[in-house]
């Protein structure tokens, strides 16, 4: 079946730093999406990504949909405390709203 | 607005027993899907689920496992018999109508415990 594979597992980064994780998978996908998930709580979009080469922002965040379609990364930048969390890509053959796969995560700490 | 709601948030179950999983999805949304997390892993998709209608189960184990939207009320994950492998965390998203840029919200999930 299909895998996300997702790197860095973690990383330990200082207020201020800018950080970059990506995800790549054995099969393409034409919608690649970026959630964080809190403690105890469900996973929040942050960017959504629908078009091959295709580069997003939302504030600190920046995420792009790799040529290939097999790939994505996301950028935060200038991390600050609340950054904290674990960070999943996913992505769909047909669009966001059918099924989802999720890559294995990034869980991000960050030290004042 | 409120968001999706699951309930309960946390359910313990001894094996053999059955857990039900409920969830509420957002206002105006007519589809849900399940997926279901292990510790320290991904969310695994399970199954789609439009009212009345299931539209994509191949992420649900061939025994044991259930879901349904029923016209009115909430949709339901069945576990019959549970075992202490469904031990997990089970989220549900829902959307409005399918499209292909609908985003799927999340609910907080439940934390099944199989004794």
């Amino acid at each position: 079946g299909q895998q996300l594979n997702q790197s860095p597992q973690s990383m330990f980064i200082q207020e201020g730093e800018d950080v970059s994780m990506n995800c790549t998978s054995s099969s393409i996908f034409n919608t690649w999406l970026w959630y964080k998930q809190d403690p105890g709580e469900g996973p929040v979009l942050l960017i959504a990504l629908y078009k091959a080469g295709e580069l997003t922002s939302n504030g600190r965040l920046t995420a792009q949909f790799g040529i290939t379609r097999k790939d994505s990364f996301l950028n935060i930048s200038a991390s600050i405390p609340s950054d904290v969390g674990i960070y999943f890509c996913a992505g769909s053959l047909t669009g966001t709203a059918s099924k989802l796969t999720f890559g294995t995560g990034t869980r991000l700490q960050v030290t004042l | 607005n409120a968001g999706v709601m699951q309930n309960p948030r946390h359910l313990v179950r001894r094996r053999g027993q059955e857990a039900r999983l409920r969830c509420s999805p957002m206002k105006g949304h007519s589809h849900v899907y399940w997926y279901r997390q292990l510790p320290e892993e991904g969310l695994k998709f399970m199954v789609y689920l439009q009212k009345e209608n299931i539209i994509d189960e191949s992420g649900m184990p061939k025994e044991r496992f259930s879901a349904e939207f029923p016209k009115e009320g909430p949709s339901i994950l069945r576990i019959q018999q549970v075992v202490r492998g469904d031990s997990a965390a089970y989220f549900c998203a829902s959307s409005p109508v399918s499209s292909s840029t609908d985003t799927q919200y999340f609910g907080p999930g439940t934390r099944l415990t199989v004794l």
